[in-house]
């Protein structure tokens, strides 16, 4: 299993430009999530789906999009991309509902200059 | 709102010694606790999950320990090793919600 991947590693983005970050995972896990990770600061939710089809926002959504058309592949999408969206993003899945542990993709570190 | 904060956010010792970090939330409601590792540059690994009715869970030379009632975990570390170094991040899942409310992190130096 490779378990979560996420794809690119690393981006600069100019101000206002559009980009997809793209997550997957092979555990057949029904749940997925994104996170931002700022310097110093714990890891923020800004949308997790429960399932194929279905998504919802978390504590900082705005600037982003998502959509979950399989149950495999969970995209971010940042449009018009702002200074504020520099940050590290983590992809993560768990199985479902129950205390299941989450796993974390390695993050994509974003640059918007 | 879940606020949850880790004491100390960087932590020094010696190669040998045992330590603990210490985690606390503000609201009591959890339906479990994880504690994870990262190391620089890289994702979380997920090291321990204690449920809301569970007191403590063991792995190796780490325990966890959570309070529900007085909003606590510690995370035990025994006889620390350099390998050891990395920030570690505690997380707490609300009931029902299927989201981690996560802390600032404690990150830990072990010395040779």
């Amino acid at each position: 299993n490779a378990g979560v991947t996420q794809t690119p590693k690393f981006r600069i983005l100019k101000i206002g430009q559009s980009m997809t970050l793209q997550c997957a995972q092979d555990m057949n896990h029904n749940y997925m999530y994104w996170y931002r990770q700022d310097p110093g600061m714990g890891l923020k939710l800004i949308y997790y789906s429960v399932g194929a089809g279905i998504t919802d926002k978390g504590e900082v959504p705005n600037g982003y999009n998502v959509s979950r058309s399989t149950t495999e592949d969970f995209p971010l999408r940042l449009e018009l991309a702002a200074p504020s969206q520099t940050s590290v993003y983590f992809c993560a899945s768990s199985y479902g509902e129950g205390p299941y542990e989450q796993y974390f993709g390695p993050g994509t570190r974003l640059t918007v200059t | 709102k879940q606020e949850v904060t880790q004491i100390p956010a960087a932590l020094s010792v010696p190669e040998g010694e045992n330590l603990v970090l210490n985690c606390s939330f503000t609201d009591s409601a959890i339906y479990n606790l994880q504690w994870f590792r990262q190391d620089p540059g890289k994702g979380l690994t997920s090291l321990l999950l204690i449920q809301s009715s569970q007191r403590e869970q063991t792995s190796g030379r780490l325990n966890a320990s959570l309070d529900k009632s007085s909003g606590r975990s510690t995370l035990y570390i025994a006889a620390s090793q350099p390998g050891d170094s990395a920030t570690y991040l505690c997380a707490v899942e609300e009931g029902g919600s299927e989201k981690l409310v996560f802390g600032k992190g404690t990150k830990l130096t072990v010395n040779p």
